[in-house]
């Protein structure tokens, strides 16, 4: 039972270069997310795709930007990462909208 | 989607009831009420879910009154392992609209 699976799960990057955080599920859930946590705070929805074919911003998307690939996968790119983006990234699914949601294991990123 | 209020952080002793409240005065009919668990350096994890009245599984109760603007979940006999973020979310259940929405949360500690 893979369940939510992140790659990578640690990446330093220097300032200016680009990434994509890679996520896939294997629980058929049509909805997918991606976070950011930081330091002693909450977690922050970056964007978030409610079907396969759709995508929409949450609260931090700048900066950043999605693909919904298929079903299974939703990917995350930094086009010029900034030490600003230092952060814990987690992706969830859940089968719909306010349904049980269940998480990755994080990518943890550094900006240098 | 609603807003929730949580205490920032709680206090407890191994052995005794706990029960963080949650205020969601501005939810909506067709909202849910889910609180997720985390622990350091891990993902959110599922620990509830409910509309009205009273949830209980094997883990936790979920108390909602009538007016349903607050909530209230109550962690039984608490142990050391149950030191973890708790939060509350409200959103519409069961749509394909999905916007999980993770506000500061409630820090428990449990102390020997």
């Amino acid at each position: 039972n893979a369940g939510v699976t992140q790659t990578p799960k640690f990446q330093v990057l220097k300032t200016g270069q680009s990434m994509t955080l890679q996520c896939a599920q294997d629980m058929n859930h049509n909805s997918m997310y991606w976070y950011r946590q930081d330091p002693g705070m909450g977690l922050r929805l970056i964007y978030y795709s409610a079907s396969e074919g759709t995508t929409d911003k949450g609260e931090v998307p700048n900066g950043y930007n999605v693909s919904r690939l298929n079903k299974r996968e939703f990917s995350l790119r930094l086009e010029s990462a900034a030490p600003s983006q230092t952060s814990v990234y987690f992706c969830a699914s859940s089968p719909t909208g306010f349904t049980e949601a269940f998480f990755g294991q994080g990518t943890r990123l550094t900006v240098v | 989607l609603a807003k929730t209020t949580q205490p920032i952080s709680m206090d407890s002793y191994e052995g005794q009831e706990v029960n963080i409240t949650c205020s969601h005065n501005n939810i909506a009919t067709n909202d849910y009420i889910t609180w997720y668990q985390q622990f350091p350096s891990q993902g959110p994890r599922f620990i509830i879910q409910g509309y009205k009245t009273k949830v209980t599984n094997e883990v936790a109760s979920l108390f909602i009154p009538a007016d349903r603007k607050s909530s209230t979940l109550s962690l039984p006999r608490v142990s050391l392992s149950d030191t973890a973020v708790y939060y509350c979310l409200v959103g519409a259940g069961g749509t394909s609209y999905g916007k999980l929405t993770f506000g500061q949360g409630t820090i428990l500690t449990v102390h020997p």
